[in-house]
């Protein structure tokens, strides 16, 4: 069974840094992407960035650029998500996907990471 | 960087009934690369649809996809209590995998 637990979550100031952990198990971690995607809260999903943990290849999106880095460990099958100099609007819940479907849609979702950004 | 624009905001319909929600994409998209999520308070979104048309295993018959170019729908016959959600469309073609901003379906 595919499993993706998320930890990193909590309340941090603004400027601060967040990472993010996405703990995979149930298939091979190297084969398949990792996408990010963040809700604010009452809002609608936003991708933010994916990882193939094969090879190492990276996208953002555009606005997190120079503010994101999204990282994998093989040695223990978890991605990470980090994001510097942190907003109010970063505010969000920080969710784990991966596609294994033909054509790639985002079957398996992490439970969330929720992060408030507040002074 | 393609939108997706779904229609209506919120929907208002009564288990039995059937719901049609629509998604429009500012440019071509593959029907293969358009997928459908469900996502209640509190909770992850789920996978509906992919490939514009195909169900996932687990996902009920009620759940139809389809369309095709820049027009999208997930129709959902016999509503029942549990489909009262936001469902959101999707592009996972390539990067940015933008969504639709969601409809909400309400009793």
């Amino acid at each position: 069974e595919v499993q993706l637990v998320q930890s990193g979550a909590g309340v941090k100031p603004p400027g601060a840094t967040v990472k993010i952990s996405c703990k995979t198990s149930g298939y091979t971690f190297t084969d398949y992407y990792i996408h990010w995607v963040r809700q604010a809260p009452g809002k609608g999903l936003e991708w933010v960035g994916l990882i193939y943990p094969g090879h190492g290849e990276r996208k953002y999106a555009e606005k997190f650029q120079g503010r994101l880095t999204i990282s994998a460990e093989t040695s223990t099958d978890t991605a990470f998500m980090e994001l510097t100099t942190l907003r109010f609007e970063d505010t969000a819940v920080y969710y784990c996907a991966t596609p294994h479907s033909s054509s790639w849609p985002f079957d398996y979702w992490g439970q969330g990471a929720l992060v408030t950004v507040s002074s | 960087d393609i939108v997706l624009t779904q229609s209506p905001g919120t929907l208002s319909s009564s288990p039995g009934e059937t719901a049609t929600l629509s998604c429009r994409a500012s440019q071509y998209v593959s029907a293969v690369y358009l997928a459908w999520y469900q996502q209640k308070p509190g909770q992850a979104p789920r996978l509906l649809i992919y490939g514009s048309s195909v169900r996932p295993a687990g996902v009920p018959a009620r759940f139809r996809g389809s369309g095709s170019g820049t027009d999208f729908s997930l129709t959902i016959t016999r509503l029942e209590p549990e489909d009262f959600a936001v469902y959101y469309c999707q592009h996972h073609e390539d990067a940015p995998y933008t969504f639709g901003q969601g409809t909400r379906l309400e009793i």
